[in-house]
């Protein structure tokens, strides 16, 4: 079993629709929780961070962890087919150095 | 320069011949990882730079690759004698400190080498 599990879609939304994408873990260890958003033949681009229980926000995206549950989701609000991207959390533990455990990823599909 | 580069982008290469992807991070920034990206796998940490501290080596998945870091700066990845299950994206990031600063810092990430093994 991997310690981070992601639905790899794809998912296919219209144009103005609210997106949830999920993400649980197995290690307790993880104390910070990253999404990346990945264009196609592009690298990640750090989205959103956060490291504490609770939600976040940053324009029409929220993260949101749930350390109780392993559970972290982002969610995109007023969804733009700009949005269109492969979507990975990922989660690292203090003292492994910046190593990152990834999620498969989620590709979303904003259609106009 | 203004983000972390790579090179090639793609390499094509046969079975059981070496290969070695390079990686320029942005300047100044004293940590540089390695990843793969793979259909079905996502992506998975292959390797670690910090500093002048010794490379966290604990995702490299066999002992046909290894990586090197000159100068604090570029770093190479070689793959010897490859196989078809090398096939891959591999993606170079880089940070500013790592684990010498508080927490984590954000990792900036190159475009990838596309690496296909006939």
């Amino acid at each position: 079993q991997k310690e981070v599990e992601q639905d790899p879609g794809p998912l296919s939304v219209p144009e103005g629709a609210i997106v949830s994408l999920n993400c649980t873990y197995s290690n307790s260890a993880f104390q910070y929780f990253m999404w990346y958003r990945q264009y196609s033949r592009k690298g990640p681009e750090l989205l959103m961070y956060t490291y504490s229980s609770g939600n976040k926000e940053d324009g029409r995206f929220t993260a949101q962890v749930d350390k109780s549950s392993k559970y972290i989701s982002l969610f995109i609000r007023d969804s733009q087919p700009s949005d269109s991207a492969t979507y990975l959390c990922a989660m690292s533990v203090y003292n492994q150095g910046g190593k990152l455990i990834f999620g498969q990823g989620t590709e979303l599909s904003v259609k106009p | 320069g203004a983000g972390v580069s790579q090179s090639p982008s793609n390499k094509v290469t046969e079975k059981g011949k070496d290969v070695e992807l390079r990686c320029d991070p942005i300047s100044g920034h004293t940590a540089l990882y390695w990843y793969r990206q793979s259909l079905g796998q996502g992506l998975e940490f292959l390797i670690y730079f910090q500093g002048n501290s010794a490379p966290d080596k604990s995702g490299l998945p066999s002992d046909r690759f290894s990586a090197e870091r000159t100068g604090g700066s570029v770093s190479t990845l070689t793959i010897q004698r490859t196989q078809q299950e090398d096939s891959a994206v591999y993606l170079c990031a880089s940070s500013l400190q790592g684990t010498s600063g508080s927490g984590t810092d954000t990792q900036y990430f190159g475009p990838g080498t596309r690496l296909t093994v006939l």
